[in-house]
């Protein structure tokens, strides 16, 4: 089975532009959940989307959001990115539904830089 | 919100020793699942264990064990026989049993030394 992917893998902005990152989950899997990791806040959850809805929501701005689509196949887009957006975003992808034990499967990540 | 702590930014061993990372959760809920993620200089982050909380069996995987103490909300990762390609940062993770959102520690930096 192919494992979780993301594109593009490195990306360059400058303040005030927009970005959308893009996550393929394994096959069969339904659950995407996206994650912001930078060195000092470590890995801070974004959300998380199952059969195109949000199903989870963390502690971040509405300049952030996403979308899944029929193929589980997620996007998440930044608005008006600020300095502080610079981090690798993951992406990682599971079963979604529940029980024991439905493990996330991590992608190799987005490197955003914001100048 | 569950929390999920570990106290130990760094951690080093020698080639071929054992090294034991800690972790401790914070819960309410008696269904849950633990795992332990690697995420070496490459940033892809790596399943190493998973541990669920109804087994009281620790779960092992090769030179890889865990110490799951439910009581205590403690759930340490012990690595035998250690070597360079384990050179890391760990993460400890907690998901509940009745959702899909993880809860990660803020990891531990293990260097092995040859």
């Amino acid at each position: 089975k192919a494992g979780v992917t993301q594109t593009p893998r490195y990306l360059i902005k400058t303040r005030g532009q927009q970005v959308t990152l893009s996550c393929s989950p394994i096959s069969g899997h339904r659950s995407v959940s996206w994650y912001q990791q930078t060195p000092g806040q470590g890995l801070q959850f974004l959300f998380e989307y199952f059969s195109e809805t949000q199903r989870n929501k963390g502690n971040f701005p509405g300049r952030f959001s996403g979308r899944q689509f029929s193929n589980s196949r997620s996007e998440m887009n930044v608005s008006t990115l600020e300095l502080g957006d610079s981090a690798l975003y993951l992406c990682a992808s599971s079963r979604g539904a529940g029980g024991a034990p439905d493990t996330q499967y991590f992608g190799p990540g987005t490197r955003l830089t914001v100048l | 919100a569950q929390t999920v702590t570990q106290s130990q930014p760094e951690m080093s061993v020698q080639e071929a020793e054992t090294v034991t990372l800690s972790c401790t959760y914070d819960t309410s809920e008696s269904d849950y699942y633990l795992f332990w993620y690697k995420q070496p200089p490459s940033r892809q982050m790596i399943l190493v264990i998973r541990q669920e909380a109804y087994k009281q069996q620790n779960a092992t995987e090769n030179r890889f064990s865990v110490n799951f103490q439910k009581a205590a909300k403690s759930f340490s990762l012990k690595i035998s026989d250690s070597q360079l390609g384990d050179a890391a940062m760990y993460f400890c993770a907690y998901r509940s049993g009745t959702g899909n959102q993880f809860y990660f520690g803020t990891g531990t930096s293990l260097t092995v030394i040859p």
